[in-house]
């Protein structure tokens, strides 16, 4: 089954440092998401992207946060800022299309900010 | 904020037996129910959904069942098996302009299947 590709599995970044996650969605898939989870707690929606643009985006995703498909087949999330409170396991996702189509997560970046 | 709750953190059955794991709901908006399953290091991955159409479906040893007046849903697995064990997170989703629906995830309940 096609996958998504999540790089790298662990990120250590220093607080206020830039950070760049990066994700491969399946080739044929049209929406993109990330969401994250902190240790203990839910999977929480960070934002969704659909024909280039942000489809939708949670409260969390304020303007640290951006999200960019620089060349069609990378989806990456940047974190320009980093807090001690962005320490989170961070899922990409994709589906091909439409209500109801089942969502593909990628294995995850776990993020530690030090 | 718990629009979505389970409300069991684990469950421990033996092998071969039901397992039954419950969801709560209180977004009436929510017409979109999803189970995904998920072991450690790995994403969640999906396991079965279902609409608020309907109330029951089935694939294979995993049946959801959906009660729309108690905003309850459940999961069954029957026989239950050791590589069942993990981490069942259900999910909901509200109907948006486009498919781009958000999913909003309960904090999961750990199946331990004892062999």
């Amino acid at each position: 089954e096609p996958e998504v590709t999540q790089t790298p599995s662990h990120q250590v970044t220093q607080m206020g440092q830039e950070v760049i996650l990066r994700c491969v969605p399946i080739s044929n898939h049209l929406y993109f998401y990330w969401y994250r989870q902190i240790l203990g707690q839910k999977v929480e929606f960070l934002v969704s992207f659909y024909n280039n643009e942000i489809s939708e985006k949670s409260e969390i995703f304020d303007d640290q946060f951006s999200v960019e498909r620089p060349d069609g087949s990378n989806f990456t999330l940047k974190i320009r800022s980093t807090k001690l409170e962005d320490s989170a396991m961070y899922f990409c996702a994709s589906k091909i299309w439409g209500r109801g189509e089942k969502l593909f997560f990628g294995s995850g970046t776990q993020l530690s900010v030090l | 904020d718990q629009q979505v709750k389970q409300n069991s953190p684990s469950l421990s059955v033996q092998e071969g037996r039901i397992s039954i794991l419950n969801c709560d709901y209180t977004n009436s908006m929510f017409d979109y129910f999803l189970w995904y399953k998920k072991y450690p290091a790995e994403g969640p991955t999906f396991l079965i959904s279902i609409s608020s159409i309907k109330d029951k479906n089935e694939d294979g040893r995993f049946t959801v069942f959906l009660n729309k007046s108690a905003k309850h849903l459940s999961l069954h697995i029957v026989p239950s098996q050791p590589g069942d064990s993990a981490v069942y997170f259900c999910a909901a989703s509200a109907g948006t302009q486009g498919g781009s629906e958000k999913l909003v995830f309960g904090k999961g309940t750990k199946l331990t299947v004892n062999p």
